[in-house]
């Protein structure tokens, strides 16, 4: 399978531990992208890397998350002190980055965080 | 506002039947992209259907259809011959600014639970 992958797909842990999640895009996809997904509602954009570039970041993601990308191939999102509002199913998304109408965003099976 | 408005919480179908999901979206920027996702209980998202603001046709995918009617900004997606594997949320995403490099981000709708009834 050549898909997104994510790993690991379940976290639990006691608030202000930190947790890191990786993510794998589909290989030679440029664009890689993390959103957010809580109960009921649907993804909110936090971030998304050009190769290593981190171009734009969301509001909600406040200094205790960083996201990286070093080798323009993985990345990971780290979570700071988590705070039980932080529950959540962590989407990563890829997508080719060589066409500027039709880049489509395909998505990983998540990550779901559950801060005790 | 609401960029994207899906109107629909939940939907029961029979199966075999065809269904549309309503979307509404909301954008002052003229070249846009509009997204369906289907997302199973196992969490993972998958790209159905896209239509471009610019595109003169509507697209179509297989089972899928997007009826776009762009001046009342609406983006439905219809679903033929429904199946039981069909049955998942369904989320409705805007891309804006598609003439801009590096506003890539998609914006989504809240979703509507589809079930398709055997």
């Amino acid at each position: 399978d050549t898909g997104v992958s994510q790993n690991p797909r379940h976290k639990i842990t006691k608030r202000g531990q930190n947790v890191t999640f990786r993510c794998d895009p589909i290989s030679e996809h440029n664009r890689l992208y993390w959103y957010r997904q809580t109960l009921g509602q649907g993804p909110e954009f936090l971030t998304y890397f050009q190769n290593e570039a981190q171009l734009e970041k969301s509001r909600l993601l406040s200094d205790r998350f960083s996201a990286e990308r070093p080798k323009g191939s993985f990345s990971t999102l780290e979570i700071q002190r988590t705070e039980q509002g932080d529950s959540a199913m962590y989407l990563c998304a890829s997508s080719p980055g060589t066409t500027q109408y039709t880049d489509t965003q395909y998505f990983g099976p998540g990550t779901r965080l559950t801060v005790l | 506002a609401q960029k994207i408005t899906q109107t629909q919480p939940g939907m029961f179908v029979q199966e075999k039947e065809a269904v549309t999901l309503d979307c509404t979206y909301d954008t002052s920027d003229p070249s846009y992209g509009l997204f369906w996702y289907k997302q199973p209980s196992s969490g993972e998202m998958i790209f159905l259907i896209y239509q471009g603001s610019y595109d003169q046709q509507n697209a179509t995918e297989g089972r899928y259809s997007l009826n776009f009617q762009k001046a009342r900004k609406s983006a439905n997606l219809v679903i033929s011959a429904s199946q039981l594997g069909d049955s998942a949320m369904y989320f409705c995403a805007m891309r804006e600014g598609l003439e801009n490099f590096g506003n890539e981000k998609l914006t989504f709708g809240t979703g509507t639970r589809l079930t398709i009834i055997p």
